[in-house]
């Protein structure tokens, strides 16, 4: 069954470090997403992206955050200088709605960031 | 804004003892409601969509309703392997507008 993964599955950084969260969605999909879970937490939208751009973002979403899609199956994260409260399960997920009726987006296992 | 409030936020509950998850919303238009089930650790893992009022779907021992207030997730003689916390979601119309999620309900189930 294809699925969506993550790597690496646990990152330790140090305040003020650049990390990059890497994912390979589900090959045929066309959406792309990233959220995150702080500990305790709902699971929280940060961004969108379709067609090669972002489609939507949130407001956790600020300038230190950006994505790529470096080539035809990676989708990236990229953490300018990660701060204290970056800490958080960070899930990558994609959908492909043009298919069919169902909607719904399949999650990969997750990256646990810890910054220090 | 759109929100969800799932209630309640832990359950415990015997092996095969029936009982049932309330997820409340309230969004601007409702392209789809949808259950995940995560398990410690681990990402959301996709259960079912509903799309309109009175919309009900099945698997195994689960089973999701929708109302247009509100969604139920009812566990018949659940077992142990059935814990998990379980998270409500809803979706806009529009696109691929972003998932707003519940809080989840952490249930337990004792053999």
């Amino acid at each position: 069954e294809p699925e969506v993964t993550q790597t690496p599955s646990h990152q330790v950084t140090q305040m003020g470090q650049e990390v990059i969260l890497r994912c390979v969605p589900i090959s045929n999909h066309l959406y792309f997403y990233w959220y995150r879970q702080i500990l305790g937490q709902k699971v929280e939208f940060l961004v969108s992206f379709y067609n090669n751009e972002i489609s939507e973002k949130s407001e956790i979403f600020d300038d230190q955050f950006s994505v790529e899609r470096p080539d035809g199956s990676n989708f990236t994260l990229k953490i300018r200088s990660t701060k204290l409260e970056d800490s958080a399960m960070y899930f990558c997920a994609s959908s492909d709605p043009e298919q069919g009726i169902d909607t719904e987006a399949f999650f990969g296992q997750g990256t646990r960031l810890t910054v220090v | 804004e759109d929100q969800v409030t799932q209630s309640p936020e832990a359950l415990r509950l015997q092996e095969g003892e029936s009982s049932s998850l309330n997820c409340s919303y309230t969004v601007s238009g409702l392209r789809g409601l949808f259950w995940y089930r995560q398990d410690p650790g681990k990402g959301p893992e996709f259960l079912f969509t509903l799309y309109s009022a009175g919309e009900e779907k099945e698997k195994e021992r689960l089973k999701a309703t929708l109302t247009k207030k509100e969604s139920f997730l009812h566990i018949t003689a659940p077992k142990p392997e059935d814990s998990a916390t379980y998270l409500c979601a809803v979706q806009a119309p529009s696109g691929n507008t972003p998932l707003v999620f519940g809080k989840g309900t952490r249930l337990s189930v004792i053999a």
